[in-house]
């Protein structure tokens, strides 16, 4: 496979449930990245991992867990979401650098009733 | 101040015609731009990006900077039907890669 690979593609969810969203790069990036996208609305950086190493954490709610276990993979743990967090969920990897473009996954359509 | 502005739209053009996307941004600091294309339900795909002044061509679109006045713009010459699709602009703030903040997006579609 290449690319940036995102797994489910869609998942609905109850409120109480704990569930994981997983994403996969083939690019030999070095970055990675989890955004929201909520319709009328610019996308939202939440997580961002260089070198395996979170940078940065946009006030996300700690019901949104991120975990980066090597380079390549980044898994986003969902645990007692609110009908607001209903989004597509997207990926996003790069090399680490300023005039580096980052390329995203497919996403996660994400329904919590 | 939104720190990356497009217009929403919808930009509607004929076939064949040139479909002109404008972006300003905030940050007079900013050192890379990007333009993603997404189809509805799909997520974004890469254009264009551009880190100078001037114009750069790449098949049927051409990226436009001018950093003087916080601008940046996509053309796409020839527009097809395919073209239609939501348009961000995302800009770098510099320092690390993950100083990009994105616009809502335009809405552009090319009519038969």
């Amino acid at each position: 496979e290449t690319g940036v690979t995102q797994t489910p593609r869609h998942l609905v969810m109850g409120m109480t449930n704990k569930k994981s969203l997983k994403c996969e790069q083939h690019l030999g990036h070095n970055a990675m990245y989890w955004y929201k996208q909520s319709a009328k609305k610019p996308l939202e950086l939440m997580f961002v991992y260089s070198l395996e190493e979170r940078v940065e954490n946009n006030s996300v709610p700690s019901r949104f867990s991120p975990e980066c276990p090597n380079s390549s993979h980044l898994f986003l743990h969902l645990h007692t979401l609110q009908p607001e967090d209903s989004a597509l969920y997207l990926c996003a990897s790069s090399q680490e650098s300023v005039d580096q473009p980052q390329h995203f996954g497919d996403g996660t359509r994400l329904s919590i009733l | 101040q939104k720190e990356v502005e497009q217009n929403s739209g919808p930009l509607s053009v004929p076939e064949g015609a040139i479909a002109s996307l404008n972006c300003t941004y905030s940050d007079r600091g900013s050192q890379s731009f990007f333009w993603y294309r997404q189809y509805s339900g799909k997520s974004p795909e890469l254009i264009m990006f551009i880190y100078s002044n001037g114009d750069k061509e790449d098949g049927r679109f051409t990226a436009q900077l001018n950093k003087a006045s916080q601008y940046v713009s996509l053309l796409i010459r020839d527009s097809q039907p395919s073209d239609s699709a939501t348009y961000l602009c995302a800009v770098n703030r510099g320092g690390s890669n993950y100083k990009l903040t994105f616009g809502k997006g335009t809405l552009l579609t090319v009519n038969p």
